[in-house]
C-alpha cells in the first residue's frame, strides 16, 4: 500500500537560514511525488512535482526537491527562508492505479523567526 | 483560466440545515474530487468523479451527497451534519482520469456546524 511519512511535525528556523523538510514514501512502482504548501484556512498550492527524469526538481518560491529512489525520499529544500514561508507543508504521492488518488503525509508546520 | 473556484468560502450551518458547496472549473478537466481537511491534518479523499460519474466513494456518510451535473461543476450537498463535520472542504480537478500531471485545488470552503 502507498504511504507517505513526514517525520517532522514542526520545524522552526530563523529567517535567512536554510531549510530541509523530510518526506519518505512507500510505493510499489515509480511514484508521482508532490510538495504542497498551505496557509491557514487556505487551499493547497503546488510547490513542485516529480514524475520522471531529472531527480532534482525546481519549484516555485525558490524551493527544490530531490528524488532519491535508494532512500525512498523526496526532501524539500530552500537555501534561504523568508518569513512568508511560514505555513504547513504536505508531501504527497500520487497513484493512477485505481483512479487518481493522492496520499498525503501528515504535514510539517514551519515557523520562521526573525 | 487555471483556477478551481469554490463557493462559499465560509459556511455556518445548524445540524438541521440543508446546504450545498459548489465547485467550478473551466479547464476542461474530466476528473473532480472532494477532500475533507481537519485543522492541522492532511486532506482526506471523500469522492472522485470521472467523466461526470462517481468513481470513488471513500465510505463517506450519506449526510454528504455529491453531484456532478456537468463536466465543469461539482456540488456537495449537506444535510443533518454533525459538529464533527466542521472542517475545510477542498475541491480539486485533474485533466483526465489517470493523469496527475495537472491537478488543481480550490481554496476551500471552511464549514462550521453548530
Amino acid at each position: 500500500a502507498q504511504s507517505v511519512t513526514q517525520p517532522d511535525i514542526h520545524i522552526t528556523v530563523s529567517e535567512g537560514a536554510s531549510l530541509e523538510l523530510r518526506c519518505n514514501y512507500s510505493y510499489g512502482a515509480t511514484p508521482y511525488l508532490f510538495w504542497y504548501v498551505q496557509s491557514p484556512g487556505q487551499g493547497l498550492q503546488l510547490l513542485l512535482k516529480y514524475f520522471s527524469g531529472d531527480t532534482l526538481v525546481q519549484g516555485i518560491k525558490g524551493f527544490e526537491a530531490e528524488f532519491k529512489r535508494s532512500q525512498s525520499s523526496f526532501n524539500l529544500r530552500k537555501p534561504s527562508v523568508h518569513w512568508s514561508d511560514a505555513a504547513e507543508y504536505f508531501c504527497a504521492v500520487g497513484s493512477t492505479n485505481t483512479g487518481n488518488q493522492f496520499y498525503f503525509g501528515t504535514g510539517t508546520s514551519l515557523t520562521v523567526i526573525p | 483560466d487555471t483556477e478551481v473556484t469554490q463557493t462559499p468560502k465560509h459556511l455556518v450551518m445548524g445540524m438541521t440545515n440543508k446546504k450545498s458547496l459548489k465547485c467550478e472549473q473551466h479547464m476542461g478537466h474530466r476528473a473532480m474530487y472532494w477532500y475533507k481537511q481537519k485543522a492541522k491534518k492532511p486532506p482526506e479523499l471523500m469522492f472522485v468523479y470521472s467523466y461526470e460519474k462517481l468513481s470513488i466513494n471513500e465510505s463517506v456518510p450519506s449526510r454528504f451527497s455529491p453531484e456532478c451535473p456537468n463536466s465543469s461543476l461539482l456540488n456537495l450537498h449537506l444535510h443533518a451534519l454533525q459538529p464533527e463535520d466542521s472542517a475545510l472542504y477542498l475541491c480539486a480537478s485533474s485533466s483526465r482520469d489517470r493523469d496527475l500531471a495537472k491537478l488543481f485545488f480550490g481554496s476551500g470552503t471552511q464549514l462550521s456546524v453548530l
